[in-house]
């Protein structure tokens, strides 16, 4: 157990429909991490968000944003949903101290979403 | 994020030792190396991380020769457990974002 928290496990919903996806970090992380992985591809890195600011920007769509709270949650809302977002979506955390090196990165189990 | 290259797959029996290694020709001074595991539709897991020389766990050893140009994950007397993808990530985790490449698909016959 990573101590990253994702919900749903597991979605099914319609195109065109909006869902909203959740991370609960590690206790003590301050940076949430969102990846997309559909069959067979690598993880792609979508969004960054460090002590509730955004950070990094991956390839994320339009469609999609996120945001992490002040109690360090973070969620990935994906709307205008189509076949081809249905994939494994995963929420990661650091404890990113700016300017220490040797850091690590803790992955959830991850969110499937099915659009059909 | 330095570019890293990495075998696509590779096959090995039970028992043995399997080493799997990482290019990465324009790692920066300050740039960490770091592998990680993901088994089918489970999040990527932190298996070991190292600067230099050689770093050992419970579970694999890393051999990072004095160029740090590239690495080589060792995982000693693999089972069929062991059969995932291993990637391999160079930077400073938490200040650029963390970019996967293709992994190496890791296949253990019994």
């Amino acid at each position: 157990d990573s101590g990253v928290t994702q919900t749903p496990k597991h979605l099914i919903t319609a195109t065109g429909q909006r869902v909203t996806l959740r991370c609960s970090p590690r206790s003590g992380d301050l940076s949430v991490y969102w990846y997309q992985q559909s069959l067979d591809q690598g993880l792609q890195f979508l969004i960054q968000y460090y002590n509730g600011e955004e950070r990094a920007k991956g390839n994320i769509l339009e469609r999609f944003s996120a945001q992490q709270f002040p109690d360090l949650h973070s969620e990935l809302n994906l709307s205008s949903l189509e076949l081809g977002d249905s994939a494994l979506y995963f929420c990661a955390s650091s404890v990113d101290p700016v300017g220490i090196s040797g850091n690590t990165i803790y992955f959830g189990e991850g969110s499937w979403l099915t659009v059909v | 994020l330095a570019k890293t290259t990495q075998p696509i797959s590779m096959d090995s029996y039970e028992g043995q030792e399997v080493n799997i290694t990482c290019s990465h020709n324009n790692i920066a001074t300050n740039d960490y190396i770091t592998w990680y595991q993901q088994f089918p539709s489970q999040g990527p897991r932190f298996i070991i991380q190292g600067y230099k020389t050689k770093v050992t766990n419970e579970v694999a050893s890393l051999f990072i020769p004095a160029d740090r140009k590239s690495s080589t994950l060792s995982l000693p007397r693999v089972s069929l457990s062991d059969t995932a993808v291993y990637y391999c990530l160079v930077g400073v985790i938490g200040n650029t974002p963390l970019v996967f490449g293709k992994g190496t698909r890791l296949s253990v016959i019994a």
